[in-house]
């Protein structure tokens, strides 16, 4: 199956800092990723869908302008978190699908 | 990574009938919830049974979970050929909140 890496794999900022964060398919050329974010204890929900070229195709009440996310490559999408604030603390996760779906590892975000 | 175990790996059933998945699962849980994707698509939350529940309803989804025997059933009932896609098991243990997904059943809905 396809190998996905993200990084970092923890972050720490101040209110108002953007954080960028990285996902990679190590071993598979996606033209298609995907991201979620997951509370505590909760569901894992779809945020965008990334596609390698052109314009991500954001979930409903995903902010487009708070959530930026790039996809220059086959094997690297970002996504960037503009001006963090403490609810935007959660557990990010990426994934490709080739044929079916493979994550990340996640990356942990805490906005202080 | 993936890990659990969920069958059947493959279900093909006319449309109108009802289709059972199950999941099984190692350790003690927080939840557990089935997700569903559709062909090159991203996973679709479906409904999320906590471990002190043992069953729960959403449409025509209904969900089981017998935490003794650590496994969860999802029932579609009166299947429509929209319902084709792959089924997820995910359970989320106590101490954090990463989920642990099951391989996932794929589900054809013949017409």
């Amino acid at each position: 199956g396809a190998v996905v890496s993200q990084h970092p794999s923890r972050v720490i900022c101040k209110s108002g800092t953007s954080v960028k964060i990285e996902c990679r398919s190590l071993d598979f050329q996606a033209t298609t990723m995907f991201w979620y974010r997951q509370f505590p204890k909760q569901s894992l929900m779809l945020m965008a869908t990334s596609n390698e070229g052109s314009k991500a195709t954001y979930e409903q009440g995903v902010e487009k302008d708070k959530f930026l996310i790039n996809h220059a490559s086959l094997t690297l999408s970002t996504l960037t978190v503009t001006s963090a604030h403490p609810e935007d603390s959660s557990f990010y996760i990426c994934s490709v699908n080739p044929e079916t779906q493979y994550f990340g590892p996640g990356t942990r975000l805490l906005v202080l | 990574s993936q890990q659990g175990e969920e069958d059947p790996q493959a279900l093909s059933i006319q449309e109108g009938e009802n289709a059972t998945m199950n999941c099984s699962y190692k350790t003690s849980i927080n939840n557990l919830q089935w997700y569903r994707q559709n062909s090159g698509r991203g996973l679709v939350h479906l409904i999320l049974i906590r471990s002190n529940e043992r069953e729960k309803h959403s449409g025509r989804l209904r969900v089981t979970l017998d935490t003794s025997k650590k496994s969860s059933s999802l029932l579609i009932t009166a299947s429509r050929a929209a319902d084709t896609a792959s089924y997820f098991c995910a359970t989320a243990f106590w101490s954090n909140y990463q989920l642990i997904w099951g391989a996932g059943t794929k589900l054809i809905i013949k017409p």
